[in-house]
């Protein structure tokens, strides 16, 4: 069954380093997302790229963020300037054209 | 008011047990409603979704949406060990973007 895989599954970075988390969604999906979860609080929508362009992003996603799909495969969330509160889950969820979205497994983001 | 509660819990069940997990809304504009399960450092699974009021089963899974109360509810019938997880209701609007808004979560433990 085709899954979304997500790398590394843990990055550890000083505060002010800049970090990339990848994704590879399901294939035929159309639809990308990130989200957070900080730990022990729920999940917090973060941004949405459909058409190689964001089509939504959140009061979190501030200019430090920033989303790109390389390539046909690959989509990626990048932090500019990490600060300590970044710290959380990250997760890459795509869907095809129907309300389902498709989580991967996360990435744990810890920054020192 | 948050726009989607849930009560966190812990929730404790015997195996075979009903379980009955709740969440409320006060977003009228929500149309699709999810069901997540999430293991503990893992991605969210998704388990069903529902569009707009009624009940939807599967296997031993029911969802019910009641628009009118603001009220959606997941009951998972003959409870076991393997179901003991966080479970996540999210839900988006229909029309303005695809963002899914998620609770805080239900821990569940079912025991032996």
């Amino acid at each position: 069954e085709p899954e979304v895989t997500q790398t590394p599954s843990h990055q550890v970075t000083q505060m002010g380093q800049e970090v990339i988390l990848r994704c590879v969604p399901i294939s035929n999906h159309l639809y990308f997302y990130w989200y957070r979860q900080i730990l022990g609080q729920k999940v917090e929508f973060l941004v949405s790229f459909y058409n190689n362009e964001i089509s939504e992003k959140s009061e979190i996603f501030d200019d430090q963020f920033s989303v790109e799909r390389p390539d046909g495969s690959n989509f990626t969330l990048k932090i500019r300037s990490t600060k300590l509160e970044d710290s959380a889950m990250y997760f890459c969820a795509s869907r095809q054209n129907g309300p389902e979205q498709f989580f991967g497994p996360g990435t744990r983001l810890t920054v020192l | 008011q948050k726009e989607v509660e849930q009560d966190p819990g812990p929730l404790s069940v015997p195996e075979g047990a009903i379980v009955s997990l709740n969440c409320t809304y006060s977003n009228s504009a929500f149309q699709y409603f999810m069901w997540y399960r999430q293991y503990s450092r893992k991605g969210p699974e998704l388990l069903m979704y529902t569009y707009s009021s009624g009940n939807k089963e599967d296997g031993r899974f029911t969802a019910q949406v009641d628009k009118s109360s603001k009220y959606i509810s997941l009951f998972i019938r003959d409870s076991q060990p393997s179901d003991s997880a966080t479970y996540l209701c999210a839900m988006r609007e229909e029309t303005s973007g695809s963002r899914l808004t998620f609770g805080e979560g239900t821990q569940l433990t079912v025991n032996p």
